[in-house]
């Protein structure tokens, strides 16, 4: 499985963008990026995912560098509430295919 | 609203004794899986259902094991806890193939303390 690497932890001012970098340089052509969080106490909830365009959603938005090699993701106007742990994760979307969880980014949203 | 449902919350149970954690869902999905995390650290999962094919992951000690009745719920079991198995226990699901992403829906975590 491709290994990510991102960064231990980042804080962000409330209201404004928080951009949650990612690396992923091994990842093989069918692995997607998916993007996790986990706010304190609670379980892990989907954010999104992408394989090669830019994705957006209500959350969030991902952007994927054209070699693939490390994404963003992107949080447009941060809320206290957005403070958790984000995990960035490669899988591919095979019957057993696991979604294995790295160290992630412990982000701070600051009043 | 369907939902990933995990009960109890917080178990209590004694060094060397049996415990059972439960999970149950709504959302028919096939795919459950077991995830085990311990403080400050990232969820580890212990295995997983893909419909009733059990799928143990190989550095799960053999102290856990697991059931599914149904498509809707899964169990837990500890068979010995020991001290080093207090953690917070995750449940997820998901549906695959079917969807064009396997997104993994997670319950809220049952607390497990061994005295």
């Amino acid at each position: 499985d491709a290994k990510t690497t991102q960064p231990t932890s980042m804080d962000c001012a409330e209201g404004r963008a928080a951009n949650l970098p990612c690396n992923h340089s091994t990842i093989s052509g069918n692995e997607y990026v998916y993007w996790y969080r986990q706010i304190h106490s609670q379980g892990p909830q989907y954010i999104i995912h992408g394989l090669k365009n830019n994705e957006t959603n209500e959350m969030a938005s991902l952007i994927i560098t054209e070699d693939r090699k490390s994404s963003t993701l992107i949080l447009p106007h941060a809320t206290l509430r957005d403070t958790a742990v984000y995990y960035c994760i490669v899988a591919r979307l095979l019957r057993d295919d696991k979604i294995i969880f790295g160290k992630g980014t412990r982000l701070h949203i600051l009043p | 609203d369907a939902m990933v449902i995990q009960n109890p919350r917080y178990q209590v149970t004694q060094f060397g004794k049996p415990v059972t954690l439960s999970c149950s869902q709504t959302l028919n999905h096939n795919v459950m899986y077991w995830y085990q995390q311990k403080s400050s650290q990232a969820p580890k999962l212990l295995f997983h259902y893909y419909d009733k094919d059990f799928n143990n992951e190989a550095d799960t000690p053999d102290n856990f094991q697991s059931r599914r009745p149904n498509t809707s719920f899964c169990f837990l079991d500890i068979r010995s806890p020991g001290l080093g198995d207090a953690a917070m226990y995750l449940c997820a699901t998901s549906s695959n193939p079917g969807t064009s992403y396997n997104e993994q829906f997670f319950g809220p975590g049952t607390r497990l303390t061994v005295l």
